[in-house]
């Protein structure tokens, strides 16, 4: 199974610039895409996706949500944080499965 | 407006049965995978099941292989989990979702809580 690893957490000023990691143990790219995609959560709501494969805004997401990175390192990154960004965010992989995994979530703070 | 809302939950006895379902609404159905992934209470995400479009392509995590079953009524809209010989550790929040790039939309959930 491909682990993906996210820090706990992230502690971040308003209108500053958030960066947030994802680790995983095997390559997720394939033919030149990269298998990973990025879900906000914020406390009480479901999921919702962001980014897929690897840098491609989903529908209705801000262009201040912004994806990166191939292999086994990728960055979600928030450019500005607006006070709305407070959640926990997740990466998740579908390059291998089963399973689709997940990194256990970084939950972003406000400083 | 896509909408997937889910049912069936509630508080059951460890080894009991239970089966949730997810209705859509909003998009075609038929032309979309579907899957139900949990969330323990403070915890993260976990995916469960996949069912393909057609029901051609079922898979399972290894944690509910054997006491788990994804099935779908194309005709009815609903993606259904069935869930036997439940234990304390599958008590969590079951989200279904579709899936075309990613995990594309979610449900709102619906709580699964297994205790004597």
């Amino acid at each position: 199974d491909i682990v993906l690893t996210q820090s706990p957490a992230l502690a971040v000023s308003l209108e500053q610039r958030a960066t947030i990691s994802c680790k995983t143990s095997q390559n997720v790219d394939n033919y030149g895409i990269s298998y990973m995609h990025w879900y906000q959560q914020k406390p009480g709501q479901q999921p919702k996706l962001l980014i897929y494969e690897g840098s491609n805004l989903a529908s209705g997401i801000p262009a201040r949500f912004s994806g990166s990175g191939s292999g086994t390192d990728f960055t979600l990154t928030i450019d500005p944080v607006e006070a709305d960004d407070i959640a926990t965010y997740y990466c998740q992989q579908s390059k291998d499965y089963p399973p689709w995994t997940f990194g256990g979530g970084t939950k972003l703070e406000l400083k | 407006e896509v909408q997937l809302v889910e049912s069936g939950g509630g508080l059951v006895q460890p080894g009991r049965s239970l089966k949730l379902s997810c209705l859509a609404s909003g998009f075609t159905f038929s032309n979309y995978g579907m899957n139900w992934i949990r969330q323990a209470p403070g915890k993260g995400l976990e995916w469960v099941a996949s069912i393909s479009s057609s029901s051609s392509y079922i898979y399972y995590a290894d944690t509910v292989k054997g006491r788990f079953t994804i099935s779908r009524d194309n005709a009815k809209n609903t993606l259904y989990l069935q869930m036997t010989s439940l234990r304390s550790e599958d008590t969590a929040l079951y989200y279904c979702g579709s899936s075309y790039m990613a995990f594309d939309y979610w449900g709102q959930g619906v709580m699964v809580t297994v205790s004597s």
